[in-house]
């Protein structure tokens, strides 16, 4: 079964937009959170990653909140551009077991 | 370009024939990771490694799935006897630590006819 579960499946968003994209888990023992971009007929690259003790981390247009009371965690992409139209996977992991569990994905279509 | 390296990026083949994918890590990369990538998909793991030693293996990895990673460097993934079932992407990973972030090769694509 899926442990991290990511919404929505897909959205579209004008060019300077906010995306957000939301994922939620249930294993209290995840303690590492890495968001990969993934264009087509490419592997996922690491976009940003968030450990449990803080609540939020940016880089540059991209934001990774986190609620550790809710299990959930979410991406901000501000001032969206048409070159950020790609798929985004939340994952999540275990400190000792190393082994990535991601979402199924969100395709961002940003027009401009 | 010291990136994760997959061959080939596509493999094509008639059901029942065995097929090979290599993948090579970042240098100096200790652990090396297989996931497979069905369409719509994240990836799923498949197992990994720490240097030469393949310490787990996911339960979607088959009988007929094998990795390996001799001498500790490259990977091979073979699939025998492949099914309709096993066309999908398959990613390599390699990390410096267990704990450091994983990065990813482009992937094989792999077509069951």
């Amino acid at each position: 079964q899926q442990q991290v579960k990511q919404s929505p499946q897909s959205l579209i968003v004008q060019k300077g937009g906010i995306s957000i994209i939301n994922c939620a888990y249930e294993n209290t023992a995840f303690d590492y959170f890495p968001w990969y971009q993934q264009f087509p007929g490419k592997g996922p690259a690491l976009l940003i990653a968030i450990r449990p003790d803080v609540s939020e981390k940016k880089e540059g247009r991209f934001t990774i909140s986190f609620n550790k009371s809710a299990k959930q965690f979410s991406l901000h992409i501000m001032d969206s551009q048409p070159g950020d139209s790609a798929t985004y996977f939340c994952a999540a992991r275990v400190s000792n077991d190393y082994k990535l569990s991601f979402g199924a994905g969100t395709t961002v279509t940003v027009r401009a | 370009d010291t990136g994760v390296s997959q061959n080939p990026r596509h493999k094509i083949t008639k059901r029942g024939q065995n097929v090979t994918f290599r993948c090579d890590p970042i240098s100096e990369h200790n652990r090396l990771y297989w996931y497979r990538q069905t369409l719509g998909q994240g990836p799923e793991f498949l197992t990994y490694f720490q240097n030469e030693a393949q310490l787990e293996k996911s339960r979607l990895l088959s009988d007929r799935f094998s990795a390996e990673r001799p001498k500790g460097s490259f990977s091979t993934l073979e699939i025998q006897r492949t099914e309709q079932g096993d066309s999908a992407m398959y990613l390599c990973a390699s990390s410096l630590y267990g704990n450091q972030p994983q990065h990813f090769g482009d992937g094989t694509r792999l077509s069951i006819l």
